[in-house]
């Protein structure tokens, strides 16, 4: 069965720093990956999907996760982070055999001023 | 366009009550999602519908939990009767179909207490 690891429960961060939050999955022959974010008494809404193709994707607000294969990890990272990032951040993985999608426990990430 | 709309927001209830959740979908999502999450966790799949028909419900408690989905578009989550261990966020989500790259939509959740 898939599996996420998430492995850090929280982040803080001062503002305009940056941040990496780690995430690794089982190995899988096909897998999609994806980062949700969820901020306070709001639903999770995507940020950012890997499919195929580059290695590397970003989400529109500055977000960037890479996807590595070798390491079966798949990080998301930003370069300066802002106060209105505070959020708890998902990862997830979607294998064909397993045909659902399997979250991580989720990182906690307070930016603070 | 509007979300997935979930209610109530918030459920107290005492121990072996009955309660029930409403997810109306995003219109035109044929898949619909009731997942469970509990405190400093991810959501755990609960069961999957592809339109009425229940097509994955292997993780649903069936001896207290069960979900119906009639007509295809919105859909209950029912606990009969609720234990303490049921206090949890009950969350909708849908998607335009199963195929694993669909984006999944979250509604805000149902957080129930049990008392």
């Amino acid at each position: 069965a898939q599996s996420v690891t998430q492995l850090d429960s929280q982040v803080p961060v001062f503002e305009e720093a940056p941040v990496e939050l780690r995430c690794n999955y089982s190995s899988s022959v096909s897998v999609y990956l994806f980062w949700y974010v969820q901020y306070p008494n709001q639903g999770l809404q995507l940020l950012l999907k890997y499919l195929s193709g580059s290695t590397l994707v970003e989400s529109i607000n500055g977000f960037e996760a890479e996807f590595n294969k070798s390491q079966t990890s798949f990080h998301l990272r930003k370069p300066s982070v802002h106060i209105s990032d505070t959020a708890e951040y998902f990862c997830a993985a979607h294998s064909g055999s397993a045909r659902q999608l399997t979250f991580g426990s989720g990182t906690q990430l307070t930016v603070l001023p | 366009e509007a979300g997935v709309v979930q209610s109530p927001r918030y459920k107290i209830i005492e121990k072996k009550q009955p309660v029930a959740f409403w997810c109306n979908p995003i219109s035109g999502h044929n898949t619909l999602y009731w997942y469970l999450q509990n405190l400093g966790q991810g959501p755990e799949l609960l069961i999957r519908y592809e339109n009425e028909e229940a097509v994955d419900d292997s993780q649903l408690p069936k001896d207290r939990f069960s979900a119906e989905r009639l007509k295809g578009v919105d859909s209950t989550l029912k606990i009969q009767p609720a234990e303490l261990g049921d206090s949890a966020v009950y969350l909708c989500a849908s998607s335009l179909g199963q195929v694993g790259y669909n984006e999944q939509f979250f509604g805000p959740g149902t957080r129930l207490t049990v008392l």
